[in-house]
Order: structure tokens, then sequence, then C-alpha cells
């Protein structure tokens, strides 16, 4: 079965860049999706197909996907961008969702 | 405004039986994919079921097929997802989420992801 790796933690000052990988097999020929959650909350989609951000997104969150890792990356990061965020990819091959173990982000 | 909203979540005793709800509002509810992801307390995310806007087709993870069964009622514009035999590594917060594809004459499918979640509802599989 197919298998997304992200880091389970990353940290970063206010201000500065957020960068999240999500490493799977040839993860660059699948369209990759980021979700956001935050603490009791459910997830709110900020990614889609790779680097589209839905209305409503910032700017500041923006998505690469090549080769063998996706990134998901947030400029000028701010305090309420805290939050755990997930990869998402559909497995063609299984015909089934495959979400990553999740990356906790830490606005320190 | 669109709209999911779960419901039937509640304890139930391991090998016991539940029926949980997703009501959808604000959308074409016939016209979309949709999809129950779960969370266990402190993990991830972990994809359950999806389906088909018609209900021809549905997908499981392996660790709940024949025992969860996902279908819909288009006029009623809601989701169900029936857990029989639930066991203790069932118990998450269930949400319903709009599962957004579509296809091409060819029959090839483009997948942007899971737009739109209900607030979820819970589930806890104890004796």
């Amino acid at each position: 079965s197919y298998v997304l790796t992200q880091p389970p933690s990353v940290s970063v000052a206010p201000g500065k860049t957020a960068r999240i990988t999500c490493g799977g097999n040839n993860i660059g020929s699948k369209r990759v999706h980021w979700y956001q959650q935050k603490p009791g909350q459910a997830p709110v989609l900020v990614i889609y197909y790779d680097s589209d951000r839905p209305s409503g997104i910032p700017e500041r969150f923006s998505g690469s996907n090549s080769g063998n890792t996706a990134t998901l990356t947030i400029s000028r990061v701010e305090a309420g961008d805290e939050a755990d965020y997930y990869c998402q990819v559909w497995d063609s091959s299984s015909d089934r969702w495959v979400f990553g173990g999740g990356t906790k982000l830490t606005v320190l | 405004e669109v709209q999911l909203v779960e419901s039937g979540g509640g304890l139930v005793q391991p090998g016991g039986s539940l029926r949980l709800s997703c009501a959808a509002s604000g959308f074409t509810f016939s016209s979309y994919w949709m999809s129950w992801v779960r969370q266990a307390p402190g993990k991830g995310l972990e994809w359950v079921a999806n389906i088909k806007q018609d209900g021809s087709e549905k997908y499981y993870v392996d660790s709940v097929k024949g025992r969860f069964t996902i279908s819909r009622d288009n006029a009623k514009n809601s989701l169900y997802l029936q857990m029989n035999s639930l066991r203790a590594e069932d118990t998450a917060v269930y949400y319903c989420a709009r599962d957004v594809r579509f296809g091409d004459a060819r029959g090839w499918y483009y997948y942007y992801g899971m737009d739109v979640w209900g607030q979820g509802t819970t589930v806890t599989v104890s004796s």
C-alpha cells in the first residue's frame, strides 16, 4: 500500500517561512492535497491539486510537488497558523485515499 | 451555506453496531462523491470509505471491509455509515467530507481532495 511520510513536527518563528514535506514513492506523479487542522476542529483544505488554493485561503500558503517529495510552504508565518497539517493523495492502485501521518507546526 | 452535519455517534460495546448519518445542505448533494474520515484520539486522519454519486461504486480501507457499509440517499441529501462488529480500535471522531473528483470521456478521474467537512461525531467502543 502507498505510504506518505511527514515529519512529526516543524517549528518556525513568526514572520519566517515554514516548509512541511510529504514523502512518497514517485509522489510527483500524483496530485497532493493539504489540510490544516486546529485543536478540536475539523480539517480545512488549504492546498489542492499540488498547488491550488481554495477561496479564502491566504496567498501565504503554497504547494509544490516533484519527484518523491511534496512540500507545503507557509510564508510570513503567523501565530494563527499553528496547527496540524496533513498531506493526502488518491492511490489509484488500491482505490483508496491515503493521508500522511501529520505534522504539528509550532510557531515559536 | 454549504454544510455537512454528522450525527449518530455514541458509546457502544465491542461487537455492537452503530449507524452514522451526515446531512448535507447548500449544494447539489447528488453531484458529488462523499467520504467518511476518522480520527482516533490523539492520532492522525484515516480515510474510511467513499461512495460515488449514484452509489454504484464504494471503496473501503482494509480495516473496515466486511464490517462497515457506506450508503447514501440523494433524495434526502444524506450519507450514512453502518458500522457492525465494532472494535475498540474503531473509537474515533468520524467526519463526513465532500470528495471532489471529475471524470473525463476516457474514464480517467482527476482528484481535488475534500473541500467541505462536517464537525464530526464521536464513536466510543468500550465495555
